[in-house]
């Protein structure tokens, strides 16, 4: 069964320009986070949507960040304009959520990530 | 609000000795646990999880972890490590109802030596 399948595996780019990582969750999953890693803040949750409805955006940074779930497969994280700062590995994982819980315990399928370099 | 805390940021051992890394939560109602597994330039991959039932829990790789309410702990062991467990390892909850966040730790990173 193919996993999560981020898009690129490396990014190098230079401050200004625009970022695109992509993401195609777990077939039948009907929710998906993108998450960034960093030594210094460790795991940090930007963003989820549930069947493709944005849930919680608290975590996405600034307004250079931006998200979109078109429909169950496919997802995009973009950054305009990139900074230096924005440098580390994005990973996108997908669940299947349940509304009321219960149950369903929704553990989180993660993707190989996209390391993301600004210079 | 949900949070998970892990004690220690890095922990080294001997191969062929006991693996313990400590996770604490805070929730007012029982949570739904997890540990993660983080190699180099790798996603993090699922090791076990406490939902209900039975308090100790088997995993993959020979990992086991213990939900215990009275301690508000969910600490991962192995009997015997070996080298290839060495990794980034992540405790993380959520509430067991609705749209709930999963709230990580900060991370255990493993370092076993021969």
């Amino acid at each position: 069964d193919a996993g999560v399948i981020q898009s690129p595996r490396h990014e190098v780019t230079e401050m200004g320009q625009e970022v695109t990582l992509r993401c195609k969750p777990i077939s039948g999953h009907n929710s998906l986070f993108w998450y960034r890693q960093t030594m210094m803040r460790g795991l940090e949750l930007l963003i989820y949507f549930n069947n493709n409805v944005p849930i919680d955006d608290s975590g996405m940074p600034e307004d250079r960040f931006s998200a979109k779930m078109p429909n169950a497969s496919f997802s995009t994280l973009k950054i305009q304009p990139s900074e230096p700062r924005d440098s580390a590995v994005y990973f996108c994982a997908s669940s299947f959520r349940l509304a009321g819980g219960g149950a369903n315990t929704g553990e989180l399928f993660f993707g190989e990530g996209s390391r993301l370099t600004v210079l | 609000a949900q949070s998970v805390t892990q004690l220690g940021s890095h922990v080294s051992v001997s191969e062929g000795a006991l693996v313990l890394l400590r996770c604490n939560y805070s929730s007012s109602v029982p949570p739904y646990l997890f540990w993660y597994v983080q190699y180099p330039n790798q996603g993090l991959q699922l090791l076990l999880k406490y939902t209900t039932g039975a308090t100790l829990v088997k995993g993959i790789n020979g990992f086991e972890a213990e939900f215990k309410k009275s301690e508000t702990s969910f600490h991962l062991t192995k009997p015997s490590a070996h080298m290839s467990d060495a990794a980034e390892y992540f405790c993380a909850g959520r509430g067991n109802t609705g749209f709930q966040k999963l709230v990580f730790g900060t991370g255990t990173r493993l370092l076993v030596s021969p």
